[in-house]
């Protein structure tokens, strides 16, 4: 089945340590997301890539980095992570930027900051 | 700017029983409303949207949404509610363009009692 994969799927990291996500899509769709979402909350868009063009949302920190070496990978690098940084981060993909293209998600990576 | 208002933060149905989640949004425009379904410690799942044409809207599960574009609502609905369906539901919402990112309510966790 086509579909968007996290790994992994638990990361404990300690504070000021740098960490990598990682996302990978067999769906072939041009368009990759990463959303931060805390506590139960409404998923919050950090960034996207439409192919190789990367696309960073007003208000994310400097602090989070993104690369997309191919189209079926992407990564989330979070270059020093803090307490307030612990949170589920979810991957997803669309197949382009319409309005009406629905974004579909991976299981999500749950990162914890010691 | 688009939005969405989840207005229950909780909803209680006994199984077996009509169920109703509801939303109402705000954007410029026609807009795109998109449902999901997250379980504990998982990715969002797709449910349903809605694009034009018929108002009311079929998706996975035996779930289904009524649009009204005379309230700006996209109310989720399933006529027999199952234990198993217990989760937080999101609604989404984005403007024609596209060009926008997609907006999530704030969610609602649905407690089914057997």
């Amino acid at each position: 089945d086509a579909m968007v994969i996290q790994n992994p799927r638990y990361q404990v990291t300690q504070f000021g340590k740098p960490v990598t996500l990682s996302c990978s899509q067999t769906l072939n769709h041009n368009v990759m997301y990463w959303y931060q979402q805390k506590s139960s909350q409404a998923p919050k868009l950090l960034f996207h890539y439409y192919d190789k063009d990367f696309n960073n949302e007003a208000d994310t920190p400097d602090n989070f980095q993104s690369r997309r070496p191919n189209t079926s990978f992407c990564f989330l690098d979070i270059r020093s992570p803090g307490l307030g940084d612990a949170a589920m981060y979810l991957c997803a993909t669309s197949r382009a930027r319409e309005g009406t293209d629905t974004q579909y998600f991976g299981p999500g990576t749950r990162l914890t900051v010691l | 700017a688009q939005s969405v208002a989840q207005p229950e933060d909780q909803v209680n149905v006994a199984e077996g029983n009509p169920l109703t989640v509801k939303c109402t949004y705000s954007v410029s425009g026609n807009p795109y409303l998109f449902w999901y379904v997250q379980y504990p410690n998982r990715g969002l799942q797709f449910l349903l949207k809605y694009i034009t044409g018929d108002n009311l809207v079929k998706g996975s599960y035996g779930f289904e949404a009524e649009f009204n574009k005379s309230q700006t609502s996209f109310h989720l609905k399933k006529p027999s509610a199952l234990v198993s369906d217990s989760a937080l539901y999101f609604c989404a919402v984005r403007d024609y363009s596209g060009n926008t990112p997609l907006v999530f309510g704030k969610g609602t966790r649905l407690s089914v009692i057997a």
